[in-house]
């Protein structure tokens, strides 16, 4: 099953809410990714983990959260958004960090109001 | 980070036309994807070419690594081709993850 799921499709959210973005796969991969995508613009990476260790953090506010529970699941916490946050979040896994095929989810449209 | 030039930045065939992407990068990889976005916002992937060509019906790919740039083929172009081509790159500087490039906007046309 060559697949990366993501819940919801769509969220509606305000800016004191606090909601959390959920993706699974069940290809056996040891990394997964969080990116972002403003409209027409290409997906930014937000967050690395690599056998459940995060090993990229780069500049992403800390208004955004990530958590992987095991090696199949990974979410990303959202707390205190701003209007600006509205975009695609995109998961993706591979085997392993350093090599191989990144597979991606349909994504979360997330909108902040 | 490993820059990354895709060319042209958009592109309207007529359907049964023939086209080539092109993805120039800055710095040596062993991680070279190509995508195809449709209107849905669904990354789709259509090749994993870090060096050589590949081809998967009217698609093909080849990835000069020497000279750091790759190639998309699309043959006889159909109208649900059409959508945003984005080719992604990684090394280990990157820790491997993907970097984009701006993409290839494609319509075609009945």
């Amino acid at each position: 099953d060559t697949e990366v799921t993501q819940t919801p499709k769509h969220l509606v959210m305000g800016m004191t809410n606090k909601k959390s973005l959920k993706c699974e796969q069940h290809m056996g991969h040891r990394a997964m990714y969080w990116y972002k995508q403003k409209a027409k613009k290409p997906p930014e990476l937000m967050f690395v983990y690599s056998y459940e260790k995060l090993s990229i953090n780069e500049s992403v506010p800390s208004r955004f959260s990530p958590e992987c529970p095991n090696s199949s699941l990974l979410n990303l916490h959202l707390h205190a958004l701003q209007p600006e946050d509205s975009a695609l979040y995109l998961c993706a896994s591979s085997q392993d960090a350093s090599s191989g095929s990144k597979f991606f989810g349909p994504g979360t449209r997330l909108t902040v109001l | 980070g490993i820059q990354v030039e895709q060319s042209p930045p958009d592109l309207i065939l007529q359907e049964g036309a023939n086209s080539t992407l092109r993805c120039n990068f800055s710095d040596s990889v062993n991680n070279l994807q190509w995508f195809h976005q449709n209107p849905w916002g669904q990354l789709i992937n259509l090749f994993y070419i870090p060096s050589g060509t590949k081809q998967n019906g009217r698609l093909s790919a080849t990835t000069v690594a020497t000279e750091r740039y790759s190639l998309l083929y699309i043959s006889s172009s159909q109208t649900t081709d059409s959508g945003v081509y984005f080719c992604a790159v990684g090394n280990s500087n990157s820790g491997y993850a993907l970097n984009f490039g701006k993409g290839t906007s494609l319509l075609v046309t009945p």
